[in-house]
Formats: structure tokens, sequence, C-alpha cells
């Protein structure tokens, strides 16, 4: 069964800690995406990628930065965490066609 | 700027009843999805929706779009406790990349939450 796979379910960060969000996908998908998602706000979008090393802001990308080194990984950084990142964070990919979306299991952060 | 706005955002409804949610957005579009999402899970993807006229259903779920108009209705027939979850549709729409090259963003609704009862 074809999986894109969140490492942390949920993770307790400090204020101003660097914190990582890893996504693997197993799908050889071309494009991967990070969403938050939060209560009367439903999902929007913080980065996108359509190609390794490649990389697109998407409706609110301040205070994170993503990384793409590898096809089936991405990765969310939040340079200095603040508890208005407090968040679930969910990532997707799709194929190059952009048909159809996989979601992962989502991450749900706290920052304290 | 593309908005896509659903209503109902909250539906309480009893067994047996039907309903309709909508999905409306603000530009052009082909695709569009819906999807459902239990309490502290993911998105679980329920249909694709591609061409003006589109119709797909499963179950007691029907969905259809209509691009002329930029809705999207996702109807319940004879709802059961199991359907209890938040909708959401998600409209795709092609931007162009630094490259240049074409590439879709999905935006989302803000969800129906919906609440069957007894």
């Amino acid at each position: 069964d074809v999986k894109v796979t969140q490492s942390s379910r949920y993770l307790v960060k400090r204020t101003g800690e660097k914190v990582f969000l890893e996504c693997v996908q197993d799908m050889d998908h071309e494009n991967m995406f990070w969403y938050r998602q939060d209560p009367g706000l439903g999902l929007r979008l913080i980065y996108f990628s359509y190609d390794v090393k490649m990389k697109e802001k998407g409706d609110i990308p301040e205070g994170y930065s993503v990384s793409r080194e590898k096809k089936e990984r991405f990765s969310l950084i939040l340079e200095s965490a603040s508890t208005n990142q407090t968040s679930m964070y969910l990532c997707a990919s799709s194929d190059r066609d952009f048909f159809g979306y996989t979601f992962g299991s989502g991450t749900r952060l706290t920052v304290v | 700027e593309l908005k896509v706005e659903q209503n109902p955002l909250f539906l309480s409804m009893q067994e047996g009843k039907n309903y309709t949610i909508y999905c409306n957005y603000s530009t052009t579009s082909d695709r569009l999805y819906w999807y459902r999402q239990d309490p502290g899970k993911s998105l679980e993807s329920l249909f694709v929706l591609l061409s003006n006229g589109a119709v797909k259903q499963e179950g007691r779920l029907m969905a259809s779009l209509d691009t002329k108009a930029r809705l999207s209705t996702l109807h319940i027939t004879a709802a059961v406790h199991d359907l209890s979850a938040t909708y959401f549709c998600a409209v795709d729409i092609l931007h162009r990349v630094k490259s240049g090259a074409g590439s879709y963003q999905l935006t989302f609704g803000k969800g129906t939450k919906l609440s069957v009862i007894p």
C-alpha cells in the first residue's frame, strides 16, 4: 500500500527551538506539500516542492523553511519555534500530473 | 486569490435524513476533491471530480461538480452515525512556478463538521 509517512505523531517543543518535521513517501512522486491545519481555518499550504531541491512558497510560508535533498523526503523546518506555530501539520504528495493527493497521518506540534 | 467556501460549517442531522453540503469557489478550475477527516486522523480521499457535470457516488455519499457555476455538492442520503466526521472540499488550481513549469496547488474549504444523531 502506498504511503506518506510523517516521522512523529506528537511533538512538544520549547519556544525558540529549531524544529524539523520529516515526511517520506514511497510512491516515487514528484510533488510534495506541507499544510498546517487549525480549527476554523481548514488546511493552509505552507510550502511545496515539485522536484528535488526545488521549492515554492504557499499561502503562509512565514516562519518556515523546507528542504528536499532526495525525491522521497520533504522536511519542514521551524527555524525558531513560536507558540503561534502550535498546530497540526500534514504532509502530502502527488504524481507528476498532480492527479490525486495522498496525505500523511499528521504531526501535532505543541510549542510551549 | 482563490477562495473556497463551504456551507454549512456545522451540520447536525438525524439518522435517516438527507442533506447537502455546498462548496463554492471563486476561480476557474476543473479539479475538485472531497475528503473526509475523522477526529485526530488524516485526510481520506472520497471523490475526485475532473469535469463539468461529473457525478460520483459511493454508498450514501454522492458528489457533483458544476464548473460553470463554480459549485460542487456533497449529498448525503439516509445518514447513519458512521458518517459523522469533518468533510472538506478542495480545489486544484494551476500556477506557474519559478522555472516556468506548471504546478497545481490545492486550496481547501474550512470544512463541514457533520454530526449524525440517532
